[in-house]
């Protein structure tokens, strides 16, 4: 049962268009969500987050938009630039334990392979 | 910037072998990490650990073992590996316990013959 899902194995973009990328997600237990980019052997990099008492984050050409009502969040990466290319994950966090703690514990989408032609 | 260390990066061994996967971070973080990662596939908890003296099993279950004696090194111990055990692995670590990224080291790629 995948909670988190990033439908779009693959997007391919011109340089300097928008790159949108989307998640579902199906557990409304979860209450913050993270972008993280991946080259290959690298691992993920931190990209940007959004709590769930917000629906816009901000962080220079990377936005995040999250509709709660829909399960859905996604990421703009506007202009994209060919150093953009790399997979992208999405990931959730809030399934709670005892205490109310969720213990950090991040559950991932399979990721997207963004593609940006010069 | 995240200062997060594994080794090795690829390590490819024989059946029944034990190995150790290494991972080191230097930003005196509490929380840690590891992921397993197939190709094109989601990366899945395994383990986790708050602190000196405590781990815990993840969301994944897997035939690994992980042991926190020092809050900078998180070691991975596989007693005898096996083909199914080929796989990308992922060590993070967060300053705290939740909402707050988590820092990823360069991961271990490991190919069991």
């Amino acid at each position: 049962d995948q909670q988190v899902k990033q439908n779009s194995p693959s997007l391919s973009v011109q340089e300097g268009r928008i790159s949108i990328l989307n998640c579902d997600y199906t557990n409304s237990m979860f209450d913050y969500f993270l972008w993280y980019k991946k080259y290959p052997a690298e691992g993920p990099t931190f990209l940007i987050s959004i709590s769930s008492i917000k629906d816009k984050n901000e962080d220079g050409r990377f936005t995040v938009f999250l509709n709660k009502s829909a399960k859905h969040l996604s990421l703009h990466i506007v202009p994209s630039q060919p150093g953009d290319s790399a997979v992208y994950f999405c990931a959730a966090e809030g399934l709670r334990g005892a205490g109310g703690t969720s213990y950090g514990k991040l559950t991932f989408g399979q990721g997207t392979i963004l593609t940006v032609h010069p | 910037e995240a200062d997060i260390y594994q080794t090795p990066r690829y390590l490819v061994i024989g059946t029944g072998k034990k190995i150790t996967l290494e991972c080191s971070q230097t930003m005196g973080h509490d929380k840690m990490y590891w992921y397993q990662q197939d190709p094109g596939m989601e990366l899945h908890l395994i383990h986790y650990s708050y602190g000196v003296n405590s781990t815990e099993k993840g969301d994944l279950s897997s035939e690994s073992t992980v042991s926190r004696i020092r809050t900078e090194h998180f070691p991975l111990t596989l007693e005898s590996a096996r083909p199914s055990h080929t796989s990308q692995y992922l060590c993070a670590s967060s300053e705290r316990a939740s909402y707050n990224e988590q820092f990823f080291g360069p991961g271990t790629r490991l190919t069991v013959l």
